[in-house]
């Protein structure tokens, strides 16, 4: 089993719709989670943290975290073209020295 | 905020080149500092983990004395890539963290070529 497993995709979207993407991990012991956004052949950029379980909103983007399901989603609303990019999902993980775990990644397209 | 700066953004150079690359986190103290490397249409792989003043942590199967880091302050790392061949191009990218469970900030990464 991975650490955090994410669907590649792609998720296929309608301009103005919702992007729901999803990310299960396995240490129960963790305690941040975020969403980073890259675009191809750029570096990852931070869209979100989330610690607490329920939901964080911050403009058109929720994330939601169910630490009882070891489950963190994003949801992106009224979806654009520029939100097409790979979404990648991030667990805090402390040995020794904390560090990042991610997902694979998801790959979302928004058409026009 | 939280602006990481990283130098230089592409590289071109000939195979047995050493290339330093830099990383500055201009508004914070980053008290971790991290490496990645990324091919083409692949996940980020974390190479190294720094702490200013101390040693650089190296994941599996990263050669130590290959990718030389330096974390001389809380606002500088440095890796180098010694004696560089084809096989080491690749997309570079350094993080920093401000501590605690704060999350990473990325640089806007070094796209290197060896010919």
């Amino acid at each position: 089993q991975k650490e955090v497993e994410q669907n590649s995709g792609p998720l296929s979207v309608p301009e103005g719709a919702i992007a729901s993407l999803n990310c299960t991990y396995s240490d129960r012991v963790s305690q941040s989670f975020f969403w980073y956004r890259q675009y191809s052949g750029k570096s990852p950029e931070l869209i979100m943290s989330i610690y607490s379980n329920g939901d964080k909103e911050d403009g058109r983007f929720t994330a939601q975290l169910n630490k009882a399901s070891q489950y963190v989603s994003l949801l992106i609303r009224d979806s654009q073209p520029s939100d097409s990019a790979t979404y990648l999902c991030a667990v805090n993980k402390i040995t020794g020295f904390q560090k990042l775990v991610f997902g694979t990644g998801t790959r979302l397209l928004v058409s026009p | 905020g939280a602006v990481v700066s990283q130098h230089p953004s592409w590289v071109i150079c000939k195979s047995g080149t050493s290339v330093k690359i830099e990383c500055r986190s201009l508004d914070f103290q980053a008290t971790t500092m991290f490496w990645y490397r990324q091919f083409p249409k692949q996940s980020l792989m974390l190479m190294a983990t720094s702490n200013e003043g101390s040693k650089a942590t190296y994941e599996q199967g990263v050669e130590k004395d290959k990718f030389l880091i330096n974390h001389a302050s809380l606002t500088l790392s440095t890796l180098t890539v010694t004696s560089a061949h084809p096989e080491d191009s690749s997309f570079y990218i350094c993080s920093a963290q401000p501590g605690g469970d704060q999350p990473q900030h990325f640089g806007d990464g070094t796209r290197l070529s060896i010919l």
